[in-house]
């Protein structure tokens, strides 16, 4: 079945550390992974993503690696601030038909999340 | 600008009533999504729809429902509520292929509360 499994629920860190947070998914088809970020009270919002034709991808402190064999990506967050204090979700895309239009589209399967605390 | 919106962002109600959460976006997005997050649990799909008179269910889609009439919007209908429908409700769009454009966007939340 379709299952993102995402590690660890939580996780703290000093200002300045890095921050890794791994997930694993199921479907094999699975072409499409997104990091979102929640604050507090607020919406889930894109952060970084990567596709399955790339291993690696970067934006400035945050960086996503991906591994198609094992069905694992990971988040890493380096030199962390007090404004990473959030929740991160994993996601993978899976392929579904488009119901009765018969096209096809894509869904998330997001991960449970990881409660990221920053201490100062 | 171009935006996402729901309503209402918070909801009391008792057992049994019929709720409605509404999810209006401006993009012209083909995609639209019902998320409900729940501690413990993530962001689980209750309903989505990939155009016009087209609906799907989710992972979590008994006891609700949903209808698609213009490109706009995507209701949400709880058609008799129950204690474990309290959560908070994401409505989300996306352009006609997450492959193509990398982003799901949200709405701000509906807090619904289930006496």
């Amino acid at each position: 079945g379709e299952n993102v499994e995402q590690h660890p629920s939580t996780l703290s860190v000093q200002e300045g550390d890095s921050a890794v947070i791994k997930c694993t998914y199921s479907d094999s088809a699975s072409n499409y992974f997104p990091w979102y970020k929640q604050e507090l009270g607020k919406r889930p919002q894109l952060i970084i993503d990567i596709r399955s034709n790339v291993g690696e991808k970067k934006d400035q402190r945050i960086a996503v690696t991906l591994n198609k064999t094992a069905k694992h990506f990971s988040l890493h967050i380096t030199e962390t601030q007090p404004e990473d204090s959030a929740v991160y979700f994993c996601a993978a895309s899976i392929r579904v038909g488009g119901g009765s239009r018969m096209e096809y589209g894509n869904k998330l399967v997001f991960g449970a999340g990881t409660i990221l605390r920053v201490k100062s | 600008d171009a935006e996402i919106t729901q309503s209402p962002r918070h909801k009391i109600t008792e057992t049994g009533r019929q709720v409605t959460l509404a999810c209006h976006q401006t993009w012209n997005h083909n995609n639209m999504f019902w998320y409900r997050q729940d501690l413990g649990h993530g962001l689980r799909l209750i309903h989505y729809s990939y155009g016009v008179h087209d609906t799907n269910k989710g992972e979590v889609s008994d006891g609700y429902s949903v209808s698609r009439s213009n490109t706009e919007d995507l209701p949400l209908t709880l058609e008799s509520a129950a204690s474990s429908q309290t959560s908070v409700y994401f409505c989300a769009s996306s352009e006609k292929s997450l492959a193509n454009t990398g982003e799901l966007f949200f709405g701000e939340g509906s807090r619904l509360t289930v006496l």
